[in-house]
């Protein structure tokens, strides 16, 4: 069955000061690993899709990185707005209806 | 915004009650995913239907069931409700249901059971 650890569980980040969130999985043949992001209350919002080791994505703070057993979410000079809470999830080959498998996520929060 | 709708947005009832939760997807999307997220067990995949048939289930229980309709919007029903079903209801839609595609979640719905 596909798995995903997501650490830390929480992070503490003063304004400006980089990081980086790790998500360690394993899957039955990879099809694809999803970063999300969510707010207090809100649903997950869609950052990125990682489908192969060495791939990377960028949006403008954010940096997601995938080798064959994690994925990295590096969080550059973040903001107070980048405070959320950060969700990976995999999908697999054998993965019923191509369901996502999530982490229990990091929060973040960012003070100025 | 995602382009998921999700209806109602709260919802407050009590023990041994049924309860009925809808989402309309994405313009153009036929699949549609349900997920249960509670504080313990994070996001949990429920079942999904892809133009308007069942295609997996995931951790739903018995007393839940859903269902699309012919214009693609959704429905978890959830009956005889108990106290540990209180949580909140997303509904994520994807174009078809291929491997790799994103899966764009809704604003959810908070049940609290009491």
């Amino acid at each position: 069955e596909d798995q995903v650890t997501q650490s830390p569980e929480a992070l503490r980040l003063q304004e400006g000061e980089s990081s980086s969130l790790n998500c360690s999985y394993t899957v039955s043949g990879l099809r694809g690993l999803f970063w999300y992001r969510q707010d207090p209350g809100k649903g997950p919002e869609f950052l990125f899709t990682l489908y192969s080791a060495g791939e990377e994505k960028e949006k403008e703070r954010l940096k997601a990185t995938l080798t064959k057993k994690e994925s990295f979410l590096h969080i550059t000079a973040p903001k107070p707005e980048d405070s959320a809470t950060y969700l990976c999830a995999v999908q697999g080959y054998k993965a019923a209806g191509n369901k996502l498998t999530f982490g229990g996520g990091t929060r973040v929060l960012v003070k100025p | 915004d995602s382009g998921v709708t999700q209806t109602p947005k709260h919802l407050i009832t009590a023990t041994g009650q049924r309860v009925t939760l809808r989402c309309s997807p994405r313009s153009g999307d036929l699949s549609v995913y349900w997920y249960q997220q509670s504080l313990d067990q994070g996001l949990q995949f429920l079942i999904q239907y892809y133009n308007g048939e069942e295609r997996a289930k995931g951790n739903i229980l018995e007393r839940f069931s859903a269902q699309q309709f012919p214009d693609l919007h959704s429905e978890l029903n959830l009956s005889s409700l108990e106290l540990g079903d209180s949580a909140l209801y997303f509904c994520a839609s994807q174009l078809t249901s291929g491997l790799g595609e994103t899966q764009y979640f809704g604003p959810g719905t908070r049940l609290l059971v009491l």
